[in-house]
């Protein structure tokens, strides 16, 4: 299993431009999550999902928005970006009470 | 906002002494989570207590929680310098439970020097 995959690793874009950042798991997990980490700040959640077809949004979900098309995969889009969201996504997959993270996409707005 | 609120921010030790971090959240819980976060990785599961148990032990880890004091403690002991990272508390708000919505501290970043 590579359990939770996440891509890019990097990425820089400028203020206004959009992307999509790509998570996915092979773990059959109905609940997927994305947070984000800020220096001091611990994590955030932004939007998690409890199957396909169903999502909903966390404690910072402005600017960002999600998709659950299947179990598999749960794409985070940065519809127009702002340097206020330079910061570490974590993408995290879980059956229940414990939750499985992937390696992180480092994000820098300029 | 923010529920666990680990202290102390910053810990440092040498090999072989013990570590003790805490962990204080607002509302009721279902269960209390630990994590370590390695620089520049993502964060692992380390343990998960419940809010009926008050103690439990996974290798060298004890996590203990006190629900009436809204508070928990994770103990390394005998740590080493594979140890060095973050650990963060993680807590789910109640009614949500196994939903999986976990509200996270801040984090206390652990350093263990050889």
């Amino acid at each position: 299993n590579a359990g939770v995959t996440q891509t890019p690793k990097f990425q820089v874009l400028k203020t206004g431009q959009s992307m999509t950042l790509q998570c996915a798991q092979d773990m059959n997990h109905e609940y997927m999550s994305w947070y984000r980490q800020d220096p001091g700040m611990g994590l955030r959640l932004i939007h998690y999902s409890v199957g396909a077809g169903i999502t909903d949004q966390g404690e910072v979900p402005n600017g960002y928005n999600v998709s659950r098309s299947t179990t598999e995969d749960f794409p985070l889009r940065l519809l127009s970006a702002a340097p206020s969201q330079t910061s570490v996504y974590f993408c995290a997959s879980s059956t229940g009470d414990e939750q499985y993270f992937g390696p992180g996409t480092r994000l820098t707005v300029t | 906002s923010q529920q666990g609120e680990e202290d102390p921010q910053a810990l440092s030790i040498q090999e072989g002494e013990n570590a003790t971090m805490n962990c204080s959240y607002k509302t009721s819980i279902n269960n209390l989570q630990w994590y370590r976060q390695n620089s520049g990785r993502g964060l692992v599961h380390l343990i998960l207590i419940r809010s009926n148990e008050r103690e439990k032990h996974s290798g060298r880890l004890r996590v203990t929680l006190d629900t009436s004091k809204k508070s928990s403690s994770l103990l390394i002991t005998a740590s080493r310098a594979a140890d060095t990272a973050s650990y963060f508390c993680a807590t789910d708000e109640w009614g949500i439970g196994s939903q999986g919505n976990l509200i996270f501290g801040k984090g206390t970043k652990l350093s263990v020097k050889p």
